[in-house]
């Protein structure tokens, strides 16, 4: 069954330090998110990402976060001057529409850790 | 905004037993999803409700959506220990492509 990949599987950084996630979607899908959870806490939404460019995004979707799909397969989140608050798992997804619903298939997560 | 609500927060039941979590959302939603995790993974889907009165059902899991009511159920029938994880819903809108999902449902099957 195809998924989606990222990594790391968990990164410890130093606050202040520039962070990049990375994700490579389901190939045939179209639509691409990141969403990130605290430890114990609901999921997310921070972005979602569509013909090349950002389609939606939330208000923790600050200046210090951007996104990328740099070369057709691959999807990344960079966050670039980490705070403690950062610290979540963050999860991509893609998804493409089917039967007039688009079910988001997630990634494995990648855990921050910001000290 | 979009908000999506779900009670109760934790459930503890005992195996063989029934019980339901409720998702309700603030506005107009054209779609519902339940989405499983498990502690430390991922999200998996489970069902994608699309118009008043869907039911779908997938073994022991049936969920159902009341638009009138924007009000969508997981029944839990005979539970087993296995069904223990956190169940999510979340809600999404027109052409908007993301999910807002609600506070989660940590779900406990005891023997």
């Amino acid at each position: 069954e195809p998924e989606v990949t990222q990594t790391p599987s968990h990164q410890v950084t130093q606050m202040g330090q520039e962070v990049i996630l990375r994700c490579v979607p389901i190939s045939n899908h179209l639509y691409f998110y990141w969403y990130r959870q605290i430890l114990g806490q609901k999921v997310e939404f921070l972005v979602s990402f569509y013909n090349n460019e950002i389609s939606e995004k939330s208000e923790i979707f600050d200046d210090q976060f951007s996104v990328e799909r740099p070369d057709g397969s691959n999807f990344t989140l960079k966050i670039r001057s980490t705070k403690l608050e950062d610290s979540a798992m963050y999860f991509c997804a893609s998804s493409d529409w089917e039967g007039g619903a688009n079910v988001l298939t997630f990634g494995a997560g990648s855990r921050l850790t910001v000290l | 905004e979009l908000k999506v609500e779900q009670n109760p927060l934790f459930l503890s039941m005992q195996e063989g037993k029934n019980y339901t979590i409720y998702c309700n959302y603030s506005t107009t939603s054209d779609r519902l999803y339940w989405y499983r995790q498990d502690p430390g993974k991922s999200l998996e889907s489970l069902f994608v409700l699309l118009s008043n009165g869907a039911v779908k059902q997938e073994g022991r899991l049936m969920a159902s959506l009341d638009t009138k009511a924007r009000l969508s159920t997981l029944h839990i029938t005979a539970a087993v220990h296995d069904l223990s994880a956190t169940y999510f819903c979340a809600a999404a809108t027109g052409t908007a492509s993301k999910l807002t999902f609600g506070t989660g449902t940590r779900l406990q099957v005891t023997l």
